[in-house]
């Protein structure tokens, strides 16, 4: 069975240090890994994925994730934050061969104080 | 960029009564998916279409039914509503890859926000 784990429900850093979301994750087959960010009242928004190649992937606004496969990790992080980066964010593995479902982890709530 | 559209934003509906969702993908993608998140919750997937057939179902109560018509949007019909039906259903869509290498993420709309009385 496929599964996603974030172990913190949130996480507070200062505008301007790095951050980091922590994701691992459960599955059968290769992992095919997503991060989504929601805004309030709004949508989930793609921001990157691992599907193969190299462990280090980039995506939007800044943020990179680094997929650790003896870790079964999928980490977000971001050099230096931003008050706008405040959000909700939540790591998905989609299943195997099976792209028809994504299963999202319970979501971590990034707060990035001034 | 087009993106996913859904309506409407927002729905009141009392006890018993029904709804019906509508989510029209981005241009050219095929396969629609349904999720419902309730409030502080994960997104659950209820259900998705994949060239206007069902493609795969997770936890759809069959109080609701879907459908994805010619013009690959979808719609979501939900009858004897309950207060627990109170949610924000997402809408996503990709382009499909049945039987090959994935390579199109989930994009999502900005969902409507069903209120149950």
């Amino acid at each position: 069975a496929q599964s996603v784990a974030q172990p913190e429900d949130q996480v507070n850093v200062a505008e301007g240090n790095p951050l980091t979301v922590k994701c691992t994750y459960s599955v059968s087959g290769n992992p095919y890994l997503f991060w989504y960010v929601q805004y309030p009242n709004r949508g989930l928004q793609f921001l990157l994925k691992y599907i193969t190649g190299d462990n280090l992937v980039k995506g939007s606004y800044g943020f990179e994730a680094e997929f650790n496969k003896s870790q079964t990790s999928f980490h977000l992080k971001k050099p230096s934050a931003l008050v706008s980066d405040s959000a909700l964010y939540f790591c998905a593995v989609a299943e195997g061969n099976n792209f028809n479902k994504f299963y999202f982890g319970s979501g971590t709530k990034l707060n990035v104080k001034p | 960029a087009a993106g996913v559209i859904q309506s409407p934003r927002h729905l009141i509906k009392e006890k018993r009564e029904t709804a019906t969702l509508k989510c029209y993908p981005i241009p050219r993608h095929d396969t629609v998916y349904w999720y419902q998140q309730g409030p502080g919750q994960d997104p659950q997937f209820l259900i998705s279409f994949y060239e206007k057939m069902q493609s795969d179902k997770g936890s759809i109560p069959d109080r609701f039914s879907a459908q994805q018509f010619s013009d690959y949007h979808s719609e979501l019909n939900m009858s004897s509503l309950e207060l627990g039906d109170s949610a924000l259903y997402f809408c996503a869509s990709s382009l499909g890859s049945r039987g090959s290498s994935y390579n199109s993420p989930l994009h999502f709309g900005n969902g409507t926000r069903l209120t149950v009385t």
